[in-house]
């Protein structure tokens, strides 16, 4: 596909349950980043692979948080036992390289609603 | 830890220049980066500034000065459609992760 996309678009779970959203960056690019934004605030690092490696997950803030990227292209974040907190809009970007400076490239976004 | 401080909002007229600005306190810092992001839409990158001094891409430029860890987004000529958030963001550690500030919402009027 032409940019990165993110399925699916919106998601409504119940507090507690496992949730499952997936990433298919740019054809070729190396690198694949998670972030995740509340309303009226910026987008906050979670984790960013190179390749099929998690290069720094720092920013996943707890272990309910997991994500995956097994072929080094498609990146699935998953979130066990959700809380009305984890409700935002997960972005997923990616980058040639992963060079400091590339361009990010970022999909539209998955919206997260946890009742 | 590092934060990131932008006004939040900034309004300018039809044609005219805005500068948008950007002080940030980190550690290891490598770089900084503009993001616009429309209502709805996904960020887009605008520019990287790793070194001092001003990089110029069309009707926008941005500055960074390292010793006052400060940086600026300067556009010009503005249209109906720079109204958008637009955030610094910057690089710190090892590979691309980028900090972003909380945004600066820009309103451009006739």
């Amino acid at each position: 596909g032409a940019g990165v996309s993110q399925t699916p678009s919106n998601k409504v779970t119940e507090k507690g349950k496992y949730v499952e959203l997936r990433c298919d960056p740019i054809s070729g690019h190396t690198a694949l980043y998670w972030y995740r934004q509340s309303l009226g605030q910026g987008p906050e690092f979670l984790i960013y692979f190179q390749g099929t490696g998690a290069a720094d997950d720092s920013g996943l803030p707890n272990d309910r948080f997991f994500a995956v990227r097994p072929e080094g292209s498609v990146s699935t974040l998953k979130i066990q036992r959700t809380e009305r907190g984890d409700s935002a809009v997960y972005l997923c970007a990616s980058s040639l390289i992963g060079g400091r400076g590339d361009e990010q490239f970022f999909g539209p976004g998955t919206r997260l609603t946890v009742l | 830890g590092q934060s990131l401080e932008q006004p939040s909002e900034v309004t300018a007229v039809e044609g005219a220049i805005v500068q948008i600005n950007c002080t940030y306190q980190t550690s290891g810092f490598y770089g900084l980066s503009w993001y616009q992001q429309h209502d709805g839409g996904a960020p887009t990158f605008l520019s990287y500034n790793a070194l001092d001094g001003l990089e110029e891409t069309g009707r926008f430029s941005s500055f960074l000065s390292r010793s006052d860890s400060y940086g600026y987004l300067l556009l010009q000529e503005l249209q109906m459609k720079d109204s958008a958030s637009y955030f610094c963001a910057v690089i710190t550690g090892g590979g691309n992760k980028l900090t972003f500030g909380t945004g600066t919402q820009l309103k451009v009027e006739l």
